[in-house]
């Protein structure tokens, strides 16, 4: 069984658009997050939830929008998409905030024409 | 500002030791982690260090110097699947997880 895990594994779609990506972890986890990377492969902290509250809300655009359904669920909206959008989108979850180990779900590769 | 620097990349032979540094400047501190990333995946969890000293885990070791905000992982028996990017990570006051640049590791045979 898969810890955390995020689909769609790749996204590829024009500028202007908006998609989802949709992130589970089923390893009981209070803590979830999405990660940018970009292509010089820096790892950047967007958004994280404990409990379904919003914790952290990076310097990031307000055309990304976080939603937690339950504990065990992060999706991320993005709306009128750019080309600088193109990265690795990775979900990952841990224990809990005061928790350092994350475990990562395999990534969105998102590219933006 | 916060901020975690860790070399761009190093190189190592098959079957040696290779040690890779980070040192980290951030208001607060709980501890420092290492996660190891190969091309196309994700990253995975390597270590953790929430006091100074040595941490074993297997051919891997990671190791915590508060006082001179400092750390580095050590990679022994170096084998040829080790080549991949490793990650150190700092959880601030804030709780938050801030990621350095990331360390290419070559291996050559």
């Amino acid at each position: 069984d898969t810890a955390v895990s995020q689909t769609p594994k790749y996204l590829v779609t024009q500028m202007g658009n908006d998609k989802s990506i949709k992130c589970e972890q089923n390893l009981g986890h209070d803590t979830m997050y999405w990660y940018k990377q970009d292509s010089k492969k820096f790892l950047k902290i967007m958004f994280s939830y404990n409990n379904k509250e919003l914790i952290i809300n990076e310097t990031v655009p307000n055309r990304f929008s976080p939603k937690s359904p339950d504990k065990a669920h992060l999706n991320l909206h993005i709306n009128s998409l750019e080309l600088g959008d193109s990265a690795v989108y990775f979900c990952a979850s841990s224990q809990g905030l005061a928790y350092d180990t994350q475990y990562f779900g395999p990534g969105t590769r998102l590219t933006v024409l | 500002g916060q901020s975690l620097e860790q070399p761009s990349e190093v190189t190592a032979v098959e079957g040696a030791i290779v040690q890779i540094n980070c040192t980290y400047q951030t208001s607060g501190f709980y501890g420092l982690s290492w996660y190891q990333q190969h091309d196309g995946g994700a990253p995975t969890f390597l270590s953790y260090n929430a006091l100074d000293g040595l941490e074993e885990t297997g051919r891997f070791s990671s190791f915590l110097s508060r006082s001179d905000s400092y750390g580095y992982l050590l990679l022994q028996e170096l084998q040829m699947k080790d080549s991949a990017s490793y990650f150190c990570a700092v959880r601030d006051g804030d709780d938050k997880i801030i990621f350095g640049k990331g360390t290419r590791l070559h291996i050559l045979p």
